[in-house]
């Protein structure tokens, strides 16, 4: 299995619909997981750190299932703007590297 | 708010030339990370620095590349000889230590190598 493996879509979104997708991981020594977001030819920003069973903000809601070792990126009433790619981003231990998914690209079309 | 600043935007260089990609972490974040992305490829982890020295790096980082922290502040990546294959964006993150690992990214340096 690879360190962090995510389906890399493209998801086609209606606006207004919901989507989700999920990230699996292999360490399960991980302790936080990240969802990031990355435009085209930008750095990646940080959309949610999540440290225990979920975190929700906002439209996003990030879980996390650690028997099965994945975190899911759920976003509600999705807009043009959320048109981007998540990687989900899992650091072995603290200060040690972090490995990236290869990203789930979301496209919302009107 | 704080943010992690990298030099220069840009960078064409030729191969076999040397180029210096600068970074400007977060002040009080104590690891420091080089990343690079291919265009339409994965983000790769390439080093990481603490206290000074490297504490974890990738099969990427080989004798062609270096990194320093030479005056506190400044966080540098040398690519010697560089190569065709080299063109990435570069990116350079800090995180704040044990209890805090989010990471934030600088924008990048997009290396060209003509």
């Amino acid at each position: 299995r690879k360190e962090v493996e995510q389906d890399p879509g493209p998801f086609n979104v209606p606006e207004g619909a919901t989507v989700a997708f999920n990230c699996t991981y292999s360490n399960s020594a991980s302790q936080s997981f990240f969802w990031y977001r990355q435009d085209c030819r930008k750095e990646p920003k940080l959309l949610m750190s999540v440290y225990s069973s979920g975190n929700e903000d906002g439209r996003f809601t990030a879980q996390l299932n650690r028997a099965s070792q994945y975190i899911s990126l759920l976003i509600r009433d999705s807009k043009l703007s959320d048109s981007a790619t998540y990687l989900c981003v899992v650091p072995f231990m603290a200060g040690n590297k972090l490995t990236f998914g290869g990203g789930t690209r979301v496209l919302v079309k009107p | 708010e704080p943010e992690v600043t990298q030099t220069p935007s840009h960078q064409v260089t030729q191969m076999g030339q040397e180029v210096i990609l600068r970074c400007v972490p977060i002040s009080n974040h104590l690891y420091f990370y080089w990343y690079r992305q291919i265009l339409g490829q994965k983000v790769e982890f390439l080093v990481s620095f603490y206290n000074n020295e490297i504490s974890e790096k990738s099969e990427i980082f080989d004798d062609q590349f270096s990194v320093e922290r030479p005056d506190g502040s400044n966080f540098t990546l040398k690519i010697r000889s560089t190569k065709l294959e080299d063109s990435a964006m570069y990116f350079c993150a800090s995180t704040g230590g044990i209890s805090n690992t989010e990471a934030f990214f600088g924008q990048g340096t997009r290396l060209t190598v003509v």
